[in-house]
């Protein structure tokens, strides 16, 4: 599969436990971005990086939350302390242009 | 702050009709409007996507307008079938390396 690929496809975790998400970009694409979306609701952007650089975060992105992309190639992201508000599907979308890919998501089931 | 109004919110249409699925959206300086389908449990996939030089795509049962005076942008879909039931999502974007601003999607429904 040459789309973009996301681990774990689903985690569930107790209140306060610290979780990471994988993003697998599609090869040689530069741009990729996060979303969240819950449920009835379009994705909402989380952060950006252009190649190894974030470019831009989100209001949504609370202290909790950290993303690395740190070769420019598969990127991760880091809820510490999770709260039950932070249950959601986590997109990832890689980018050559304008258009976006996305992948399947990590769907995080805090407890 | 930029937003994207979608309508209706659920949509529920007999095999062989049309389903149209609009989208109006707030910033002037939009200039890419994608449509995904996003089946149950799955990735939002691209069907189609417009640009502000081009006033309507199509591509076989599908088709987008874009209306850049009014800020608003359809998606038209002819002769559903009941594989065409899923959310649709429209969205749009300032250029690459910025942000999908999402509507909230439409549930559609075709029934045999």
């Amino acid at each position: 599969d040459t789309g973009v690929s996301q681990n774990p496809r689903h985690k569930i975790t107790k209140r306060g436990q610290n979780v990471t998400f994988r993003c697998d970009p599609i090869s040689e694409h530069n741009r990729l971005y996060w979303y969240r979306q819950t449920l009835g609701q379009g994705p909402e952007f989380l952060t950006y990086f252009q190649n190894e650089a974030q470019l831009e975060k989100s209001r949504l992105l609370s202290d909790r939350f950290s993303a690395e992309r740190p070769k420019g190639s598969f990127s991760t992201l880091e809820i510490q302390r999770t709260e039950q508000g932070d249950s959601a599907m986590y997109l990832c979308a890689s980018s050559p242009s304008d258009i976006q890919y996305f992948g399947a998501g990590t769907r995080l089931s805090v407890l | 702050g930029e937003n994207v109004e979608q309508h209706p919110s659920t949509l529920s249409v007999q095999e062989g009709d049309s389903a149209v699925i609009k989208c109006t959206y707030s910033d002037s300086a939009s200039n890419y409007f994608p449509w995904y389908k996003q089946e149950l449990g799955k990735r939002p996939q691209l069907i189609i996507d417009i640009r502000s030089n081009v006033g309507e795509k199509k591509d076989q049962r599908i088709a987008v307008t874009l209306n850049k005076t009014a800020k608003h942008f359809s998606l038209h879909i002819t002769e559903t079938q009941p594989e065409d039931s899923a959310v649709y999502f429209c969205a749009d974007h300032t250029g690459a390396g910025t942000a999908l601003i999402f509507g909230k999607g439409t549930t559609l429904s075709v029934s045999s």
